[in-house]
């Protein structure tokens, strides 16, 4: 069975680093983009960038990018998402999910973590 | 940027009604299109892929189609469980892929 597992919610203050985790099992980790989802409160959902395991190949949308950064630890099978300096703006859900490639070689994200709640406050 | 625009961004309706919800992409993404249903406090999960591809488990009461610019959600036989939050998003600018603002599915 396909899991991705994140950690803990978090609480920080405006520019304290943080570092969050999705754990995979259940398939090939190395074989499947995986990328990060966030859900400010009670608003949309944002895709914010994408890494290939399999070579550490990294995309980032625009509105997120030079504020985070996407990592990932082939050997536990981890993926990770880390800010140098938070914002309170940063307070959110945070999901990670799988990418997987469907028959008309478009992306969908087919399975997700349980979300990381990030609160950034003074 | 490819934008992605939701209507209706609320909905009430019945159990047992036909449901539409209609999702348009400001350019052409062929039948790059995904869904996704949400509920309070829960990850978003797959319903529809490549526009109107049903992901493995999901009711064959939910469907999709369109293609280019026009794509719609459609739920045939509304259940209590079906009242979440839908969202459209595309994958045609790869890895870019944004989603629509979401259309909350709400009890009448």
């Amino acid at each position: 069975e396909v899991q991705l597992v994140q950690s803990g919610a978090e609480v920080k203050k405006p520019g304290e680093s943080l570092k969050i985790s999705c754990q995979g099992s259940g398939y090939m980790f190395s074989n499947f983009w995986i990328g990060w989802v966030r859900q400010m409160p009670d608003k949309g959902l944002e895709w914010m960038g994408v890494i290939y395991p399999g070579d550490s190949e990294t995309t980032y949308s625009p509105s997120f990018e030079g504020h985070v950064t996407i990592s990932v630890d082939n050997s536990g099978s981890v993926a990770y998402l880390q800010w140098s300096s938070l914002k309170a703006s940063d307070t959110a859900m945070y999901y990670c999910a799988r990418h997987v490639l469907g028959g008309n070689g478009g992306y969908s994200l087919d399975y997700w973590g349980q979300g990381t709640l990030v609160t950034v406050s003074s | 940027d490819i934008q992605m625009t939701q209507s209706p961004t609320s909905l009430a309706a019945s159990v047992g009604d036909r449901v539409t919800i209609t999702c348009r992409a400001s350019q052409s993404i062929s039948s790059y299109l995904n869904w996704y249903q949400q509920k309070p406090g829960r990850a978003p999960r797959l319903l529809i892929y490549a526009a109107s591809s049903l992901h493995s488990g999901v009711p064959s009461r939910f469907s999709g189609s369109g293609s280019g610019t026009d794509f719609t959600l459609t739920i045939s036989s509304l259940q209590p469980e079906d009242f979440a939050t839908y969202y459209c998003q595309q994958s045609y600018n790869t890895p870019l892929y944004t989603f629509g603002q979401g259309t909350k599915l709400e009890i009448k």
